[in-house]
């Protein structure tokens, strides 16, 4: 399994563009990215996926360089109801079971 | 569509009692997952299905036993529930892997559960 890496916490103020960056090392070829959110009580929410190069919907863009060993998600112009946990998976989309949610980055918007 | 749901949303059992926590979804997706959560903590992988009929290991197994006699269903049982399972409990289902689209999970809203 590819490991995730990514900052305990990140800090922010609304309106602001926040970057969070996941490292994947190990990452397999036929491994694609995917980003989730989870606010307190709830179950996480798929946010964005992607396999190289840029993807952007209307939520967010995730950046993704050419060896693939890391992943960057772009919030543009948070507010505080993005106050919430990002978590960063690798997978591959055959296998069901393969990818594994590491313990994320909460990230906190402040007025 | 009421996508997946839990039941029940939160329960409290003794140390040795056994329960079973049922996963339903209305999205005819092939695969369902059950993962825990524990305070401050991502989520780690129990069992999940692929299919009708068919179930797999995840990254922590033990304790749990699963079943998905329907496709629409995923029952998680706790033969002999201890207080380490004390945690929140999450289903989630997918579509198998379509060519060229995302194959995000879809999560149910979580059962918390306090084994004293």
């Amino acid at each position: 399994l590819a490991k995730t890496t990514q900052p305990i916490s990140m800090d922010s103020y609304e309106g602001q563009e926040v970057n969070i960056t996941c490292s994947h090392n190990n990452i397999a070829t036929n491994d694609y990215i995917t980003w989730y959110q989870q606010f307190p009580s709830q179950g996480p929410r798929f946010i964005i996926q992607g396999y190289k190069t840029k993807v952007t919907n209307e939520v967010a863009s995730l950046f993704i360089p050419a060896d693939r060993k890391s992943s960057t998600l772009s919030l543009p112009r948070v507010s505080l109801s993005d106050t919430a946990v990002y978590y960063c998976l690798v997978g591959d989309k055959a296998n069901a079971g393969k990818s594994t949610f590491g313990d994320g980055t909460t990230l906190t918007v402040k007025p | 569509n009421a996508g997946v749901t839990q039941t029940p949303k939160f329960r409290v059992l003794k140390t040795g009692q056994s329960m079973t926590l049922l996963c339903a979804q209305d999205m005819n997706h092939e695969y369902m997952y059950w993962y825990r959560q524990d305070p401050g903590m991502g989520l780690r992988l129990i069992h999940y299905s692929v299919g009708e009929g068919t179930t797999a290991k995840g990254e922590v197994p033990d304790g749990y036993n699963v079943s998905r006699l329907k496709k629409q269903n995923f029952l998680l049982g706790l033969e002999s529930a201890a207080p380490s399972q004390t945690s929140v409990y999450f289903c989630a289902s997918r579509l198998r892997a379509r060519l060229a689209a995302p194959y995000e999970q879809y999560f149910g809203p979580g059962t918390r559960l306090t084994v004293t």
